[in-house]
C-alpha cells in the first residue's frame, strides 16, 4: 500500500512566478491536508480538503494560495506569484474520515520543499 | 496561537538509554494527542498516540504518557538507538480535523 505520494519534491521558482504541489492520498483516504513548515519549526496547518469540499482553510492566507481536491486526481496547491517569504517545506497528510467524533490519524507525505528566488 | 508546547528543544543521550520528551498542552478540551518523528528530509512519521480516555499506552519500544490534570504528555523511548536521532512532535485535536503541533523537540543519541 503506497503511502501519500507528494511532487515534486524539490520546486525552485523566481519571484512572481506560480507554484503547483501535489499530493496523493494514500488508498482509501478521502481526506486531505495541507500544512507548511519553515526550518526548525513545527507544522502549521493550512486548509482541509475532502473530495471536491474545501472544509476548513483558516491557515491559509487570503491572497495568493489555493487548494483544491477534485473528484478525480492529487489534491493541488496552488501559489501564484510567490515570493520569497513562500520559501518553505509543504507537507500533505491524507487519513480516514473521522470517525465516532474523533480525528483520524494523519499520514503524512515527504514533502515539497520551495525555494522562492 | 499554539496551544501545544515542549519543555526542551534539544534532548542528547547516551545509546541504550532512555528518552523521554515532554510536552504541554493548554486545551483542556483536547481529546486526542499524538506523538510523531521526523527525520531530516523527510515528513512526520507517526509514532503512537493516546485519546484523553486513558492516560497511558504503549507501543514497540515506546510509551506515551498523558497527565489531563497538568495538561502534560511525554513520549519515552526505550533502549534509544542511533536511528532514533530525529525532531519529535507532539500533536493535539479537540475532536474535530485540526490537529495543532507544537515546535518540536530534537533528540540526539550519541554512540
Amino acid at each position: 500500500n503506497a503511502g501519500v505520494m507528494q511532487n515534486p519534491r524539490h520546486l525552485v521558482r523566481r519571484r512572481g512566478q506560480e507554484a503547483r504541489l501535489r499530493c496523493s492520498p494514500m488508498k482509501g483516504h478521502s481526506h486531505v491536508y495541507w500544512y507548511r513548515q519553515l526550518p526548525e519549526e513545527g507544522l502549521k496547518f493550512m486548509v482541509y480538503l475532502q473530495k471536491e469540499n474545501i472544509i476548513d482553510e483558516s491557515g491559509m492566507p487570503k491572497e495568493r494560495f489555493s487548494a483544491e481536491f477534485p473528484k478525480e486526481g492529487p489534491s493541488i496547491l496552488r501559489i501564484q506569484q510567490v515570493v520569497r517569504g513562500d520559501s518553505a517545506a509543504y507537507f500533505c497528510a491524507s487519513s480516514l474520515p473521522l470517525a465516532g467524533g474523533y480525528q483520524e490519524t494523519q499520514y503524512f507525505g515527504p514533502g515539497t520543499r520551495l525555494l522562492v528566488l | 496561537g499554539e496551544s501545544v508546547g515542549l519543555h526542551l528543544p534539544t534532548l542528547s543521550v547516551q545509546e541504550g538509554d532512555n528518552s523521554i520528551i515532554n510536552c504541554a498542552y493548554s486545551n483542556s478540551a483536547s481529546d486526542y494527542f499524538i506523538w510523531y518523528k521526523q527525520e531530516s528530509g523527510k515528513g512526520p512519521q507517526f509514532i503512537i498516540d493516546i485519546r484523553s480516555n486513558m492516560d497511558k499506552r504503549q507501543g514497540q519500544r515506546v510509551t506515551v504518557l498523558l497527565n489531563k490534570t497538568v495538561k502534560h504528555l511525554s513520549l519515552q523511548i526505550a533502549a534509544t538507538q542511533p536511528g532514533d536521532s530525529a525532531v519529535y512532535f507532539c500533536a493535539e485535536n479537540t475532536g474535530g480535523f485540526k490537529t495543532i503541533f507544537g515546535a518540536g523537540t530534537r533528540l540526539f543519541v550519541k554512540a
